[in-house]
Order: C-alpha cells, then structure tokens, then sequence
C-alpha cells in the first residue's frame, strides 16, 4: 500500500531499555521527520532528514538517536527510554516545498 | 522558544457557528503557512494552506487570513458542523533554498462543535 506506516502503533517499555520505533514511507519523497506530541506543546521536531544519510537535529533530540540508510526508512530510537520520552511519535514525510504526509502514529509509554 | 504561538488552546462553538483560531510568528523567513487537522488517533493532515503574497486563501467552508506585516495568520471554518470537531493546528516553514524543508508547528486548538 502507499503511503506512511509506522510500527509499532503502541509500545510499553521499562526506563533504561532501548527502543526502536519504524517509519516506512512508499513515495520515495526526499524529506522525512520525526515529531512528538504531548499535551500543551504540540507537535515538537525531533530530527528530520534530507536525504539518505543525511539527518540534523530538530527542537527537541536529546535521549534520541536516527538513521537513513535507505531512503523510504526513518528509524528513531531511544537509547535508553525515560519516563519524560512518553508520548505520541509522528513521522512525515515531504518533498521539497510540498506538503507534509503524516503516519498514523506511535503512543509510546515508558514505565 | 515557541516560534508558532496558536490560541485558544480549546473551543466550543455551536453548529453552524464561526470557528476562528488565531497564530502569530516571530521568524520572518517562514514563507509557507499550513493547516493542519487531527481527528482522535489518526495522524495530522493538511486542511488549506497559504503564502505570504496573497492575503486570503478560502477552499470551502475553510478560510485562511493572513497578516504579514503584524505576523499573524487565522483559520475561519464557516457554518461549523460537529464533523469539524478535531484538534488544528497551524504551522510555518522557511522555504530558504529549501534546505530544511521543516514544519514548526504551534500547540493546537482542540474544536468540539456542538449539535
């Protein structure tokens, strides 16, 4: 199917492990992002990426770690996941002054 | 540093009544200015977007103001329907040789149209 998947859509892990959360786009689009939403701030940029091997840090990249080493993948870990990293992960994905398409999300929680 | 700032942050209004949420920006280099929709466990989409050249941009019941020279930018939905109900938020990117390409977003206005 085109179009944006995120895996998994839920995820409950203990502070400390690592956690790897998927991002698959089908459009071959150049731009991918990952944000977090939490109640009162929005959606907040974690890293977003240009191109294949090319990633930068957005608003908010402390205790997170990216990589694109294909361009329709854009993982997103947590090193090791603390209670302040629960939350809503989106990713995105876009081509050069075109819209924004979005994942159906990730609701992470860190006990 | 909040460079999208986007209230109310809730809104209640009647069935066929005007909704308006407003934003304002700090960073004159944003030259794209979106709205976004979400409804309860799905992802944002993209509801109407405009540039700063033009001061208006309507698709629908959806209206988009925009003030450049106080920074500012509104989304009017007219005749308000409860299927409107969903959480927008409004958004800026600088378009500067497209080298970021990011998307800041402000922290949303959660809409409940009453029947």
């Amino acid at each position: 199917d085109a179009g944006i998947t995120q895996s998994p859509r839920y995820k409950i892990t203990e502070t400390g492990r690592q956690v790897t959360l998927m991002c698959h786009q089908t459009w071959s689009h150049s731009y991918m992002f990952w944000y977090r939403q939490d109640l009162g701030h929005g959606l907040r940029l974690i890293y977003y990426s240009a191109a294949a091997d090319i990633t930068d840090k957005g608003e908010v990249p402390d205790g997170y770690v990216v990589s694109r080493s294909k361009t329709e993948n854009f993982p997103l870990t947590l090193e090791s996941a603390t209670r302040s990293q629960t939350s809503v992960y989106f990713c995105a994905s876009s081509e050069v002054n075109t819209e924004a398409f979005f994942g159906q999300g990730t609701r992470l929680t860190v006990v | 540093q909040q460079q999208v700032k986007q209230s109310p942050q809730s809104l209640i209004v009647q069935k066929g009544g005007i909704s308006i949420i407003n934003c304002a920006y700090e960073n004159t280099a944003f030259d794209y200015f979106p709205w976004y929709q979400q409804f309860p466990g799905k992802g944002p989409a993209l509801l109407i977007a405009i540039r700063p050249d033009v001061s208006e941009k309507k698709e629908g019941r959806f209206t988009i103001s925009f003030n450049k020279s106080a920074k500012q930018f509104s989304l009017h939905i007219m005749d308000s329907q409860p299927g409107d109900s969903a959480t927008y938020f409004c958004a800026a990117r600088s378009g500067h040789g497209g080298a970021t390409n990011k998307l800041i977003f402000g922290t949303g206005t959660l809409l409940a149209v009453q029947p």
